[in-house]
């Protein structure tokens, strides 16, 4: 079984910090994806990651894979209220649909 | 649009019970997955298709069927539930987007076996 774990757990924050969620595998992964989802939502799509040392940028959110394609982290910039839910990261390592998610990071940021 | 829908929203079973949660997508993805959700585990995939006609387990298959007739249903049958079913269930349906597949999720089915 491939494993992402991811860190840490929960995240509780004051409106304007700065936070870094991390993802880490033992495996090589094809690509890398980062989900945020609300209470009673699906998840919703951030951004794919497929290329070793890629930075994707998305307004305050910073995504990084690392050179190996095994980790990657999520860096939010002057995190806002509305910023707060669950982060997902999830794995491909065949190309197709079997996608590994972590655990999930609850994030929660107080105004 | 609607993107992916799914029924129930909720359901409570006893033990023993079969039935079947409903999932649709209207955006002619050829990919489709289940998926459960559990507190502390993420999202563990259930069962997937490639295409009608065509599935395969995922990760947790056991004590869960699937078939794909259409391109737009993916229906997920428990055929005998039990209390370690008790979950959030998933569809999702995606597609090839050039850098990986992107996943559009359903709202989700809160099931409790009792």
């Amino acid at each position: 079984t491939q494993l992402l774990e991811q860190s840490p757990q929960f995240l509780s924050i004051q409106e304007g910090e700065n936070l870094t969620v991390y993802c880490n595998s033992s495996s090589v992964f094809s690509s890398l994806q980062w989900y945020r989802q609300e209470p009673g939502e699906g998840p919703v799509l951030l951004v794919t990651v497929v290329t070793g040392g890629e930075v994707k940028k998305l307004k305050r959110l910073t995504f990084q894979f690392g050179d190996a394609r095994k980790d990657s982290s999520l860096h939010i910039t002057a995190a806002q209220p509305g910023d707060t839910g669950l982060y997902l990261c999830a794995g491909d390592w065949e190309y197709g649909n079997k996608l590994v998610f972590g655990a999930g990071t609850i994030l929660r940021v107080k105004s | 649009n609607a993107g992916v829908t799914q029924t129930p929203k909720f359901q409570v079973l006893k033990t023993g019970q079969s039935m079947t949660l409903q999932c649709a997508q209207d955006m002619n993805h050829e990919y489709m997955s289940w998926y459960r959700q559990d507190p502390g585990m993420g999202l563990r995939l259930i069962h997937y298709s490639v295409g009608a006609g065509i599935t395969d387990q995922g990760e947790v298959p056991n004590g869960y069927n699937v078939s794909r007739s259409t391109t737009e249903d993916f229906p997920l049958r428990l055929l005998s539930a039990a209390p370690s079913q008790t979950s959030v269930y998933f569809c999702a349906s995606s597609y090839w987007a050039g850098e990986g597949n992107e996943q559009f999720f359903g709202p989700g089915t809160r099931l409790t076996v009792l």
